[in-house]
């Protein structure tokens, strides 16, 4: 089975800098999706990156930006130029590829970005 | 951009009593999921569906749950005599290649 491990249960930020979120996991799949997810004091869960297992490239959206190493198994998200509507938790997700494609998720990191 | 839309948002009911939520998944979507989050953990599996039946589900989903698609654009979950621990977020999501999307959520409160 799969697990996804986010050490940092807590994390701060203030604004316009930069803060990396820590993710891990664990797998014997060779094919698999890593994403990461935004939510908000909403609770909507909201699709932050894409990675592909299969690519060596590093995936980036705007600001947000994965630095995936496949052989450590980590994948950790880095936020550049943080605003205040980035404070959300954020949850790493592992996807295996092929069937049902369902979600692992971690426990989540708390970021608060301060003015 | 087309997004899973989910109802009600927000459902208080009675221990005992049976609840259905509903979602609209994605229209070019196949697979469909729904999670569950209770609060303060994390987002929890609970059961996907393809092709009108359930593909895999949790050991969460016990026989309590049900999965349905009564019609083309509906994906409903219930839940037959609730119990006070299955008050959570319940989150609805549909997939297109290799991207789930979630809806809002349904904010289930069990007293």
């Amino acid at each position: 089975a799969q697990t996804v491990t986010q050490s940092q249960p807590e994390m701060s930020v203030q604004e316009a800098e930069t803060v990396t979120l820590s993710c891990t996991y664990d797998t014997s799949e060779n094919n698999y999706y890593l994403f990461w997810y935004k939510q908000p004091p909403s609770r909507q869960m909201i699709l932050v990156i894409r990675q592909e297992a299969y690519k060596q490239q590093n995936a980036t959206e705007n600001r947000f930006s994965v630095n995936f190493q496949k052989a450590a198994k980590s994948f950790s998200l880095k936020i550049s130029d943080s605003q205040l509507g980035d404070t959300a938790m954020y949850f790493c997700a592992f996807g295996r590829q092929g069937g049902s494609e369902k979600l692992v998720f971690g426990k989540g990191t708390k970021l608060t970005v301060n003015p | 951009e087309p997004e899973v839309t989910q109802t009600p948002s927000h459902q208080v009911t009675q221990m005992g009593q049976e609840v259905i939520l509903r979602c609209v998944p994605i229209s070019n979507h196949l697979y469909f999921y729904w999670y569950r989050q209770i609060l303060g953990q994390k987002v929890e599996f609970l059961v996907s569906f393809y092709n009108n039946e359930i593909s895999e589900k949790s050991e969460i989903f016990d026989d309590q749950f049900s999965v349905e698609r009564p019609d083309g654009s509906n994906f409903t979950l219930k839940i037959r005599s609730t119990k006070l621990e299955d008050s959570a977020m319940y989150f609805c999501a549909s997939r297109a290649g290799g991207t789930i999307y979630f809806g809002e959520g349904s904010w289930l409160t069990v007293v």
